[in-house]
This record gives structure tokens, sequence and C-alpha cells, in this order.
């Protein structure tokens, strides 16, 4: 799977957007780009995902550079309860058996 | 539509000793996947669980091993524990061949 790169930490005003950026230079033409999110103390969830065009679900959009380098999770209108920390994954969209590869993601920290 | 839990939320073993953390995946779902995460870490893949085999494992010694029982829940067992091994234990369902994995809120695993 492609490595991505992610900000360690990012700040955003409540009910403003938030938007995540995340590299995957090295991204293949078959690999999906792929967003969870952990809130404090929960397991990991499932946010959206997508493979060149951009996609938008009820938590979440995603855009996704034509040349597929980089992407960013955009949070319309960010609540207290989005903190948590984001991870972009990227790999083939059916995978198999190996599992996610999780980074360290971004911390992103919603402002009252 | 019930999720993923799983038992114990938290235990405290001593080194060299012997645990098993159970699973239980999400109505419909047929494969199983478990991720150990450290403090401050991502969520790092241990194997995954489909019709009662094991059929993708990271980078895990093979005193971490597994179990899938026919109504799809599961078991992580690890033997000879270490200091190292303590973290948040996933556990992770989903249909085999989607991209979605429905995480459950995990085991804390203290080892002293």
């Amino acid at each position: 799977d492609a490595k991505t790169t992610q900000p360690t930490s990012m700040d955003c005003a409540e009910g403003r957007a938030a938007n995540l950026p995340c590299n995957h230079s090295t991204i293949s033409g078959n690999e999906y780009v792929y967003w969870y999110r952990q809130i404090h103390s929960q397991g990991p969830q499932y946010i959206i995902h997508g493979l060149k065009n951009n996609e938008t679900n009820e938590m979440a959009s995603l855009i996704i550079t034509e040349d597929r380098k980089s992407s960013t999770l955009i949070l319309p209108h960010a609540t207290l309860r989005d903190t948590a920390v984001y991870y972009c994954i990227v790999r083939v969209e059916r995978g198999g058996a190996d599992g996610l590869t999780f980074g360290k993601g971004t911390h992103l920290i919603i402002q009252p | 539509e019930t999720g993923v839990t799983q038992s114990p939320t938290h235990l405290i073993k001593t080194r060299g000793q012997q645990v098993t953390l159970r699973c239980s995946s999400q109505s419909g779902h047929n494969t199983v996947s478990w991720y150990q995460q450290a403090l401050g870490q991502g969520p790092q893949f241990i194997f995954q669980y489909y019709r009662e085999e094991e059929n993708g494992r990271g980078n895990f010694p093979p005193r971490f091993s597994g179990l899938q029982f026919p109504n799809y829940s599961s078991e992580l067992n690890v033997n000879a524990l270490e200091l190292d091994d303590s973290a948040l234990y996933l556990c992770a369902s989903s249909f085999q061949g989607n991209y979605e994995q429905y995480f459950g809120p995990g085991t804390r695993l203290t080892v002293t």
C-alpha cells in the first residue's frame, strides 16, 4: 500500500469547515483513498473513500486531485464531537487479507 | 443491527502469562480483523480471519494466534506476554471484499 503523509495536528473553529490534507504521491492506479477517524477511547470509524472522483456522504466530502497524489477530507460544519484523530489510508478497494495500514493521523481539535 | 462488541474492556496480566480476548462481529459480517494500538500510535494489523481460517497476517510473531467460530465471532490469543504487549486491542468486522471495516471499542491490556 502507498504511504501517506498527514499533518500531526490541526485546529478548527466550531461551525467552520475543517479541511484535512493528505499526501499520497506514490499511489497506484488501483488504490483507493480511505478516511477513518478515531474519537478518544473508541475504535476507528469509517468516514468515506474514493478512487479519483470527488465523493460526498452524510459525514464528509473527499476531494482528490487530478493526479491523485493528494486529497482533502472536508467536514463542512465542524462540531465539538468531530474532535478526533483522522487517518488517511491508501489501499486497493478489495484488498483481501492485508488489513488497513494506519499511520499516526491528524489530531483535529475543534475549538468552541 | 448489533455493532461489534469486545470483551473484556480492561484486563491486567503478568509477563509470561497467556491472554484471550473476544470479539463478536456485526450482524451479516463474515470477516474479522484484529489490530494492536500502542499509546500514541495508529492501529497495527495483526491478522484477519475469513471462513474460520487465517487468511492474512501482519508483522506479529506466532505467539499471537486466533480463532474464528461458525457464528463469525473471534478470539485473539497471546502467549508468553511481554511488557510491550500492553496496548489497546481492536477487533473489526467486515463483509469479505467490502471496503468498510467496523471496529469495536477495544480491550485495554496492561502487562506488568
